[in-house]
């Protein structure tokens, strides 16, 4: 079945360094991939999304390429700031129609002043 | 105004009770989901339901009862709770089947002792 593997948190990271967070996923046909992010005490919000190979998602400074070769889709940001603090979640949904998401672990980040 | 709305947001109860968590969403989608989140953040799905047809059921105990009394709500019944229920659940939606970016609620907190 479908399978996404995050890297084991936590990270802690100061400000302004780089973040890397890696994602590899199993998956029959072509998924799409997304990376979701869950803010202390709220609900997860998608962060960004690519729906086909070397498609490039981006948002508020994160980047992650669909990458089919190496079934991977990590995710990265160049300068993180405090209120990137959050826990991280890699997924991906078939396109067979269930709209079924599989989500990874999640990696939590705490970027410290 | 909240998009998808779930109440309550905290919810602490005996085992053997029977409890249920509402979810709303005024985005017009006509797909919504619940999600368990266990205490190591781990996220899955537990059912889907589009046009208030049951779409996705991921082998979840009979203990737990989704019901959709029209597209706009999606809520979860749980019989005779066990410890092993306590978790955070998430409502999500999104605007149909092949659509698949999904918003999320803030959550439930379920904690049964």
């Amino acid at each position: 079945g479908n399978s996404v593997t995050q890297m084991e948190g936590p990270v802690t990271l100061s400000e302004e360094a780089f973040l890397t967070i890696n994602c590899t996923y199993t998956a029959t046909g072509y998924p799409s991939l997304f990376w979701y992010v869950q803010y202390p005490g709220e609900g997860l919000q998608l962060l960004l999304k690519a729906t086909k190979a070397d498609d490039k998602g981006s948002n508020k400074g994160f980047e992650a390429t669909y990458r089919k070769e190496t079934t991977s889709f990590h995710l990265e940001k160049g300068s993180v700031q405090v209120s990137d603090s959050a826990v991280y979640f890699c997924a991906l949904s078939d396109r067979g129609g269930s709209e079924k998401l599989v989500f990874g672990k999640g990696t939590k980040l705490t970027v410290n002043p | 105004d909240t998009a998808v709305s779930q109440t309550p947001k905290y919810l602490v109860t005996q085992m053997g009770n029977d409890k249920s968590i509402k979810c709303e969403q005024n985005l017009g989608h006509d797909t919504m989901y619940w999600y368990k989140q266990d205490s190591k953040k781990f996220l899955k799905i537990m059912f889907s339901y589009n046009n208030k047809e049951l779409i996705i059921n991921e082998t979840v105990p009979n203990r737990f009862s989704p019901k959709s009394p029209d597209k706009a709500h999606l809520n979860l019944h749980i019989n005779s709770l066990e410890l092993g229920d306590s978790a955070v659940y998430f409502c999500a939606s999104s605007p149909g089947l092949n659509k698949n970016i999904q918003y999320f609620g803030a959550g439930t907190r379920l904690s049964v002792l």
